[in-house]
């Protein structure tokens, strides 16, 4: 079946450090690749989505390029902020399933 | 943009009795939604997935008489937990699709934190 594996947290990075958060996939057919962001006390917001194979989602300085070849969609941004610190959740749809598979999350802490 | 409304956000329940957690989805059809249960610092793990006007599909290892669900129209789908134990409590969250084709994503409620005592 589909499955989703993220690097576990807590990623905890100064303000204005480089971020990357890793993200591999299994699925059948072409799955549709999304990163979702879960603030503290709020629920899931959409991040961020690809849809075919090299294409990128980007969205509030944070990026993301669908690699079939390595099976990743690995999360970056250039400088993070101490308002990104969050939980975030790498996802996907594959062909036959209508509901999303989720990764196990990571969280991020951004210090001042 | 489409919103999915969850109620209640937190609730507290003893032991052997029944809570009921309502989605409303404010400004669109909903013809799918989809239960999810979120475990401390684990992942979201479907449930099931409720369609309108038929029975919900239920994932592997989830106990259909315990979790009922029912999406008797377009815009409410409601997740009860009957007769709950402390094992049940937990985060659960409801979340539809919207849009079609390649240009569609998923709206989700906030969250209802059940705890059994």
């Amino acid at each position: 079946g589909d499955s989703v594996t993220q690097m576990e947290g807590p990623v905890t990075l100064s303000e204005e450090a480089f971020l990357t958060i890793n993200c591999t996939y299994t699925a059948t057919g072409y799955p549709s690749l999304f990163w979702y962001v879960q603030y503290p006390g709020e629920g899931l917001q959409l991040l961020l989505k690809a849809t075919k194979a090299d294409d990128k989602g980007s969205n509030k300085g944070f990026e993301a390029t669908y690699r079939k070849e390595t099976t990743s969609f690995h999360l970056e941004k250039g400088s993070v902020q101490v308002s990104d610190s969050a939980v975030y959740f790498c996802a996907l749809t594959s062909t036959g399933r209508r509901a999303l598979t989720f990764g196990s999350g990571t969280r991020l802490q951004v210090q001042p | 943009g489409a919103v999915v409304s969850q109620h209640p956000s937190r609730v507290i329940c003893k032991s052997g009795t029944s809570v009921k957690i309502e989605c409303r989805s404010l400004d669109f059809q909903a013809t799918t939604m989809f239960w999810y249960r979120q475990f401390p610092k684990k992942s979201l793990m479907l449930m099931a997935t409720s369609n309108e006007g038929s029975k919900a599909t239920y994932e592997q290892g989830v106990e259909k008489d315990k979790f009922l669900i029912n999406h008797a129209s377009l815009t409410l789908s409601t997740l009860t937990v009957t007769s709950a134990h402390p094992e049940d409590s937990s985060f659960y969250i409801c979340s539809a699709r919207v849009g079609r084709e390649l240009n569609y994503g998923y709206t989700f409620g906030s969250g209802t934190r059940l705890t059994v005592v």
